[in-house]
């Protein structure tokens, strides 16, 4: 099956710094969403994104489907960003989301 | 406009009873999904229903049953609860298939 892998691990970063988190997969796939958990372990969709580029704010979000990887970028971090962002991938052909391990981000006042 | 609502939001449950999570969904979504999340870990998929009137093994269904009751619920049962089943239980669903997923807001069973 497909594999996702998401770096870094973990990241701390002082408020008002940027970051770029990285999902690999290791197929072709039909669809890719990043999340967002808060420290309450609500999963807030962020981005629906298969391929090309999205803003929404400070977030913006790259796939590049043929070179399987997606970008999720943060700019001007604030506290409230901190918690897990977890990368999932649907296969071509499947009705399933395969996710990451996830980068847990702490944004430090 | 609820989303995805799943009931208990926490359960404890002694080793060998039996519960089932309830979640409905009112977006008119086709597939419904099943995941459990451990501790510093992704999601794993138990079961799903692509549409309405069929069920599906995920990559962890042991120990878990499922009914797609009708378009808008979707039941995890388990029959005899271990400790390692232990975790948190998220529900989705999407329009079809890999479209855009939506999640409830978990429920966090513990067995002891």
């Amino acid at each position: 099956g497909i594999q996702v892998e998401q770096s870094p691990p973990d990241l701390i970063l002082q408020e008002g710094a940027n970051s770029t988190l990285r999902c690999n997969f290791s197929d072709s796939v039909n669809n890719l969403q990043w999340f967002h958990q808060n420290p309450w372990g609500q999963l807030i969709n962020l981005f629906y994104i298969p391929s090309g580029t999205k803003q929404n704010g400070r977030l913006s979000a790259t796939t590049v489907a043929t070179e399987r990887y997606s970008l999720l970028y943060i700019s001007s971090s604030q506290t409230t960003d901190s918690g897990v962002y977890f990368c999932a991938v649907g296969g071509s052909g499947t009705y399933k989301y395969i996710f990451g391990t996830g980068t847990r981000l702490k944004v430090l006042a | 406009n609820a989303g995805v609502t799943q009931t208990p939001k926490f359960q404890v449950l002694k080793t060998g009873q039996s519960m089932t999570l309830q979640c409905a969904q009112d977006m008119n979504h086709n597939s419904m999904y099943w995941y459990r999340q451990d501790p510093g870990m992704g999601l794993r998929l138990i079961y799903y229903s692509a549409s309405e009137g069929t069920t599906d093994k995920g990559e962890v269904p042991n120990g878990y049953n499922v009914s797609r009751l009708n378009k808008r619920e979707f039941s995890l049962r388990l029959e005899s609860a271990a400790p390692s089943q232990t975790s948190v239980y998220f529900c989705a669903s999407s329009e079809q298939g890999v479209t855009e997923a939506f999640f409830g807001q978990g429920t966090r069973l513990t067995v002891v």
